[in-house]
């Protein structure tokens, strides 16, 4: 596609259940990112993909975060049980992966996906 | 451990003022630093990029200049618009974990 695309724009959910957010990243691009933005906060840093290599998952903050990228290409974010304090909007980025030193490379962002757990 | 800082955290301007965004890091061991513009309900849209081995980018009205050994940036934004208003995220690519932090973002405001 011509962006990198996220689903749903908008969930709502009750406090318990799972839920999966997806992001499909722009075609080509090897590296992807999810982010969560809370009301009025930064950009928390959750989980990165790059090509084959083990995901860097330092910055989910429980077990109930889980993400995974099918084919290198579509991921999928799960958070399980959803709490009150998850609502958030998430959201991801790609990028492509030119050279090993990786100066040049732009992040791409998507609308992200407005999550409020009730 | 990297931490990102932007001072100021808002800024309200006249039209027409020109105006600079500070952006701070703690570790110089960076791939890139990125400035972003985010619009309410919006994600981001990358401005500009800076590699670690140049100084400045510019586009248009702004010009981004890099730091690295004392760990700074500075976003310039030349006659400001209403057009303009929106948080400006700075964000910096490291060397050693190869992930992207970004900043708390400066809220802009122009005004009229």
């Amino acid at each position: 596609g011509a962006g990198v695309s996220q689903s749903p724009s908008n969930k709502v959910t009750e406090k318990g259940k799972d839920v999966e957010l997806r992001c499909d990243p722009i075609s080509g691009h090897t590296a992807l990112y999810w982010y969560r933005q809370s009301l009025g906060q930064g950009l928390e840093f959750l989980i990165y993909f790059q090509g084959n290599s083990a995901p860097d998952k330092s910055g989910l903050p429980s077990d109930r975060f889980s993400a995974e990228r099918t084919g290198g290409s579509v991921s999928t974010l799960t958070i399980q049980r959803t709490q009150q304090e998850d609502s958030a909007v998430y959201l991801c980025a790609s990028s492509l992966r030119v050279t090993a030193t990786a100066t040049n490379e732009k992040l791409f962002f998507g609308s992200g996906t407005q999550l409020s757990v009730l | 451990k990297q931490e990102v800082t932007q001072i100021p955290a808002a800024l309200s301007v006249p039209e027409g003022e020109n105006l600079v965004l500070n952006c701070s890091f703690t570790d110089s061991a960076i791939y890139n630093l990125q400035w972003f513009r985010q619009d309410p309900g919006k994600g981001l849209t990358s401005l500009l990029l800076i590699q670690s081995s140049q100084r400045e980018q510019t586009s248009g009205r702004l010009n981004a200049s890099l730091d690295k050994s004392s760990g700074r940036s500075t976003l310039y934004i030349a006659a400001s618009q209403p057009g303009d208003s929106a948080t400006y995220l700075c964000a910096v690519k490291q060397t050693s974990y190869d992930k992207v932090i970004f900043g708390p973002g400066t809220s802009l405001s122009v005004i009229p």
